[in-house]
């Protein structure tokens, strides 16, 4: 069976700091990766997305970036954070080609930015 | 933009009353998943919905696609208290991307 792990479960972080968050996939190959961004009590929104390795779509200009060094690991950064980056980071894989659409969410990274 | 948007943004009930969210989007979807983020938790797969007018269920959870393929409901007959949580729904737009949903946050009295 297929699981998703993220790390670290909780990070605090001052302003201007850099940031690292990681997600590897187990059990499928040549998924679909994306990279949410949460703020409290908000819907979700998408931040990257990864068809294959090195490939990287992003969808808001901003501070982060995001790199897919293997198949299955996906990687969330930024240089310097800002107060705005606080929020909880879900990281999500999908089957690519085939009809289904449907997202498997890790079990995300409470980020805070003090 | 596409857009799917969602309502009610909250609802409160009483444990035993039904509850019902609506989704609309601005075009048509290939299909439409929903999904179940209890509080603390990640979004968890719930359903997804490929066919026009496709109605299924899941005990006391109803969802339906609608005709044109641009809305969707999920009904919660009787909610308890195992309820509680935000309810997304994401419209697969073909590609890559799913357009997720703002959510509905049901909060459940006993």
């Amino acid at each position: 069976s297929q699981t998703i792990h993220q790390w670290p479960a909780t990070l605090v972080q001052p302003v201007g700091s850099p940031l690292s968050l990681e997600c590897t996939v187990e059990g499928t190959s040549n998924p679909n990766l994306y990279w949410y961004r949460q703020a409290a009590g908000r819907g979700l929104q998408l931040l990257f997305y990864s068809v294959g390795i090195g490939q990287i779509s992003s969808e808001v200009p901003q501070n982060l970036s995001a790199s897919r060094p293997q198949d299955r690991q996906f990687i969330l950064s930024s240089k310097k954070l800002l107060l705005s980056d606080s929020g909880f980071y879900l990281c999500a894989w999908r089957t690519s080609g085939g009809a289904a659409d449907t997202q498997y969410f890790g079990p995300g990274t409470r980020l805070t930015v003090l | 933009g596409q857009q799917v948007m969602q309502i009610p943004q909250y609802q409160h009930v009483q444990e035993g009353e039904d509850f019902t969210t609506y989704c609309n989007s601005s075009t048509t979807l290939s299909n439409i998943q929903w999904y179940k983020q209890r509080p603390g938790g990640h979004p968890v797969f719930l359903i997804q919905l490929v066919k026009s007018g496709e109605v299924k269920k899941q005990k006391r959870l109803t969802f339906q696609f609608g005709e044109a393929k641009k809305n969707s409901s999920l009904h919660i007959t009787a909610t308890q208290t195992t309820d509680v949580g935000t309810y997304f729904c994401a419209g697969g737009v073909g590609g890559f991307k799913t357009i997720f949903g703002a959510g509905t946050r049901l909060f459940v009295k006993a």
